[in-house]
């Protein structure tokens, strides 16, 4: 069975320092990925997603990810953290274009940026 | 442009009852997912519907039903309560014109408290 793992739970960060958060995956066909963020009281939205191509992509707020086939990797980074960058970060995978809409999540990181 | 929309924003239930979940697509969106986010983990897919019918069930019991109306509004229907039911329940929705590459937006989600 798909699953993704996200190996930090709890990030505590000050503002200015780099963050990267691991996520791996468990499926050997094409996979989508994707990066949403929850802030505090806030639904969750869509940072960043890959689809095929270049294997770095870009998001919203100075976010990028990359993918690593090799290493069923999809890892989030953002040079430099604000304190409003502190949120829910959720990894996310769909098992390609044979089973659309299912988003497979991780358990989420909790990034807490200290001012 | 309204986004994903969900009602009601919170409910309490006992063990036992019946509970229904609405939610409305993003304008122009025609495929509605839901998800169960149960505390400090990531959304669990529980099925999608396209056209009227449910294309995929991830693994939750027949207690957890859906339908989706004509205006592709959907509705999500839980029966026999039980207490690990309590979670945020939230509702996605994507297009289809752009192939399985459309993107899944999801609304702020009903807090389901099962006493």
């Amino acid at each position: 069975a798909q699953s993704v793992s996200q190996h930090n739970h709890h990030v505590i960060l000050s503002e200015a320092a780099s963050l990267e958060l691991g996520c791996n995956y468990s499926y050997g066909g094409t996979v989508n990925l994707f990066w949403y963020v929850q802030y505090p009281g806030q639904h969750l939205q869509l940072l960043l997603k890959y689809f095929s191509g270049d294997p770095l992509v870009k998001g919203i707020k100075g976010f990028e990810a990359e993918f690593i086939k090799s290493k069923f990797s999809f890892n989030l980074r953002k040079p430099s953290v604000q304190w409003s960058d502190t949120a829910e970060y959720f990894c996310a995978v769909n098992a390609g274009s044979s089973n659309t809409g299912k988003l497979i999540f991780g358990q989420g990181t909790t990034l807490q940026v200290k001012p | 442009d309204a986004g994903v929309t969900q009602s009601p924003t919170h409910l309490i239930k006992t063990r036992g009852q019946q509970v229904t979940l609405r939610c409305s697509p993003k304008s122009g969106h025609d495929t509605v997912s839901w998800y169960q986010q149960a505390l400090g983990q990531g959304p669990q897919f529980i099925f999608q519907y396209y056209e009227e019918e449910e294309r995929q069930r991830g693994n939750f019991p027949d207690r957890f039903s859906g339908h989706q109306f004509p205006n592709y509004s959907s509705e999500l229907n839980v029966n026999a309560l039980l207490l690990g039911d309590s979670a945020l329940y939230l509702c996605a929705s994507r297009g289809t014109s752009g192939g399985w590459q459309e993107t899944q937006y999801f609304g702020p989600g009903t807090r389901l408290l099962v006493l």
